[in-house]
């Protein structure tokens, strides 16, 4: 089974706080995501990878950047945290078209 | 704007009765969809897709059917039980202009199972 392990599950931080969120997944996957889950407004895509070193803007990649320096690790960095970043973030790998991803169990970002 | 849409954000149905979540699109080159489900505090798992040259797809008790020329596909659950219980989003692949191969969820949809 591919296993997607996000560093925390839970998470407080301080507005302006630059703020780091890890994922590792263990089975050579290109493909690795950034998405955060708000009520209503459904997963919405951050930032993607496809490939070390290579990264590309989702739907709302303002106020992230994302770092991929190794295949199996994909960091999503808040620059300046603001209290509208708090949210589920979930990370996921694969995307093999119709076998979709594996998805990390979520960070719950607040920020105060 | 919302190239996956799911209009109904819960549903309540009765247990051993069918499920029926619904999903339209607008991008005519999504090539898979897809259904996952996904329990509070959990990541969402994956449960069943389809490709866009097909009209159904089967997996147990779920089944996707894909309606193009509407731009509709739509997960029957059959028969419903309460473990199912959970929000089901509804997802859409395409290739990115960057290369990468990249899923447009929904909004979700709360199912509810009851006794």
């Amino acid at each position: 089974d591919v296993k997607v392990t996000q560093s925390s599950r839970y998470l407080v931080k301080r507005t302006g706080e630059k703020v780091f969120l890890e994922c590792v997944q263990d089975m050579d996957h290109e493909n690795m995501f950034w998405y955060r889950q708000d009520p209503g407004l459904g997963l919405r895509l951050i930032y993607f990878s496809y490939d070390v070193k290579m990264k590309e803007k989702g739907d709302i990649p303002e106020g992230y950047s994302v770092s991929r320096e190794k295949k199996e690790r994909f960091s999503l960095i808040l620059e300046s945290a603001s209290t509208n970043q708090t949210s589920m973030y979930l990370c996921a790998s694969g995307g093999t078209g119709g076998y979709g991803y594996t998805f990390g169990s979520g960070t719950r970002l607040t920020v105060v | 704007d919302q190239q996956v849409k799911q209009n109904s954000p819960s549903l309540s149905v009765q247990e051993g009765r069918i499920s029926i979540l619904n999903c339209d699109y607008t991008n005519s080159m999504f090539d898979y969809f897809l259904w996952y489900k996904k329990y509070p505090a959990e990541g969402p798992t994956f449960l069943i897709s389809i490709s866009s040259i097909k009209d159904k797809n089967e997996d147990g008790r779920f089944t996707v059917f894909l309606n193009k020329s509407a731009k509709h596909l739509s997960l029957h659950i059959v028969p419903s039980q309460p473990g199912d219980s959970a929000v089901y989003f509804c997802a859409a692949s395409a290739f990115s202009t960057g290369g990468g191969n990249k899923l447009t969820f929904g909004t979700g949809t709360q199912l509810k199972v009851e006794l």
